[in-house]
């Protein structure tokens, strides 16, 4: 079956670091990944998506590459700050119109 | 956020009761879904609908059913609530289905507690 793989340890990173997150993926690669940000309390919202054909996007401080060889996506936020602190879901498409959620990872960017 | 509402925030039910929660949008996108939250799992799929009366199950519908006879409201449904149901609950609709370049927004969850 189709899953998707985050590390569910918290990543804690010093203000003004690079973050990165992993996303890894099984079996066959899916057509795109979406990244989400999840504050306590919040549903998800919405950051990145990047294609199967497109080995990185880029939005503002934040970074996203997809390897198809590895099954890995990577997430990466520069110079990160205390408000970048949540929950960071990694999502794959799955058939058709529905989707796979990673359990995230939790991201705290100490000041 | 799409013009999602969730209603209620916050339930908390008896083992045995039926329970219906609500996701309006407000924004006339064909297709929602309807997720629960717990921890160790992320988020999984239990219904989805791709229009009016046309729904699918997702990986974790036993024990809930969903109906869309309008648009902008899908409902969920635990006709028997068991502790095991106890969860946040996110309604979402999708951007752009089959497109590439789909984008899920969330409505604010529902919490639920079944005792």
């Amino acid at each position: 079956s189709q899953k998707i793989e985050q590390n569910s340890e918290a990543l804690n990173i010093q203000e003004g670091k690079t973050a990165t997150l992993t996303c890894n993926y099984t079996n066959y690669s899916p057509a795109y990944l979406q990244w989400y940000r999840q504050d306590p309390g919040r549903g998800p919202v919405f950051l990145l998506l990047i294609r199967e054909n497109e080995k990185e996007k880029r939005k503002e401080r934040l970074k996203v590459t997809f390897d198809t060889t590895l099954k890995q996506s990577l997430f990466h936020i520069t110079a990160s700050q205390p408000a970048d602190s949540a929950t960071y879901l990694c999502a794959r498409s799955s058939g058709t119109y529905k989707y796979i959620f990673g359990t995230g990872t939790r991201l705290k960017v100490l000041a | 956020d799409a013009g999602i509402t969730q209603s209620p925030r916050h339930k908390v039910t008896e083992t045995g009761t039926p329970v219906t929660l609500r996701c309006h949008q407000t924004e006339n996108h064909r297709y929602m879904y309807w997720y629960r939250q717990d921890p160790g799992h992320g988020l999984r799929l239990i219904h989805y609908s791709y229009g009016v009366k046309d729904t699918d199950k997702g990986e974790v519908s036993d024990g809930y059913s969903v109906s869309r006879s309008k648009t902008e409201d899908f409902l969920l449904t635990l006709e028997s609530a068991t502790s095991s149901q106890t969860s946040v609950y996110f309604c979402a609709i999708s951007t752009y289905p089959g497109q590439g370049r789909e984008t899920q927004y969330f409505g604010p969850g529902t919490r639920l507690l079944v005792l």
